[in-house]
């Protein structure tokens, strides 16, 4: 596609339940981000990508956020037992993870996910 | 502790002057700095990246500047328009960390027409 996207744009849900959040990176773009954004508060980076491993967890607040990448492409976030302070917009971004280089992200539009 | 901060959460400018942003951190290594520009409900775009080894960047009216002892960027826009409004974002990749960059809070900059 011509750039990243993210589904659904918006989510509401209950406290407890469990949410799925979707990434679909630029086609050959083999690096993946999920950051976090809180209103008012920077971008906190929670996991990242480079083909379907993830070199780097360190960043998931809790062992209640999890995500996975198959096929080298699409991600998901899954968030269980959802709690008020996950609240916020989750943004995806990829990249050429291209090693030793920096490399340019690319941002979606993000999910705002509100907790009831 | 790691910090990385920008100098103020907002800034109001009139048209036509010249907008400085500040970002400072510590206890980073980066191997670079980037500037990214966001929009209310908008993913952050990439505007600028600078290495550690340049002193000054520019692109079109906009101009970086990384001084690696004083630990700080200088984000300029010059002749700035009402368009130039939105959040900017400093971000930077620490030599020893994998390619995941952390950013500033960000400074929401408002261009009076």
């Amino acid at each position: 596609g011509a750039g990243v996207s993210q589904s659904p744009s918006n989510k509401v849900t209950e406290k407890g339940k469990d949410v799925e959040l979707r990434c679909d990176p630029i086609s050959g773009h083999t690096a993946l981000y999920w950051y976090r954004q809180s209103l008012g508060q920077g971008l906190e980076f929670l996991i990242y990508f480079q083909g379907n491993s993830a070199p780097d967890k360190s960043g998931l607040p809790s062992d209640r956020f999890s995500a996975e990448r198959t096929g080298g492409s699409v991600s998901t976030l899954t968030i269980q037992r959802t709690q008020q302070e996950d609240s916020a917009v989750y943004l995806c971004a990829s990249s050429l993870g291209l090693a030793g280089v920096s490399d340019t992200q690319y941002f979606g539009p993000g999910t705002r996910l509100t907790v009831l | 502790s790691q910090k990385i901060e920008q100098n103020s959460e907002a800034l109001n400018i009139q048209e036509g002057k010249t907008a400085t942003l500040t970002c400072n951190y510590t206890n980073y290594s980066p191997a670079y700095l980037q500037w990214y520009r966001q929009d209310p409900g908008r993913g952050p775009v990439f505007l600028l990246l600078i290495r550690e080894n340049e002193k000054e960047k520019r692109k079109e009216r906009l101009k970086v500047t990384f001084d690696t002892t004083l630990k700080q960027s200088l984000f300029h826009i010059t002749a700035s328009q009402p368009a130039d409004s939105a959040t900017y974002l400093c971000a930077l990749e620490d030599q020893t960390g994998a390619n995941n960059l952390f950013f500033g809070t960000g400074t929401r900059l408002t261009v009076i027409p």
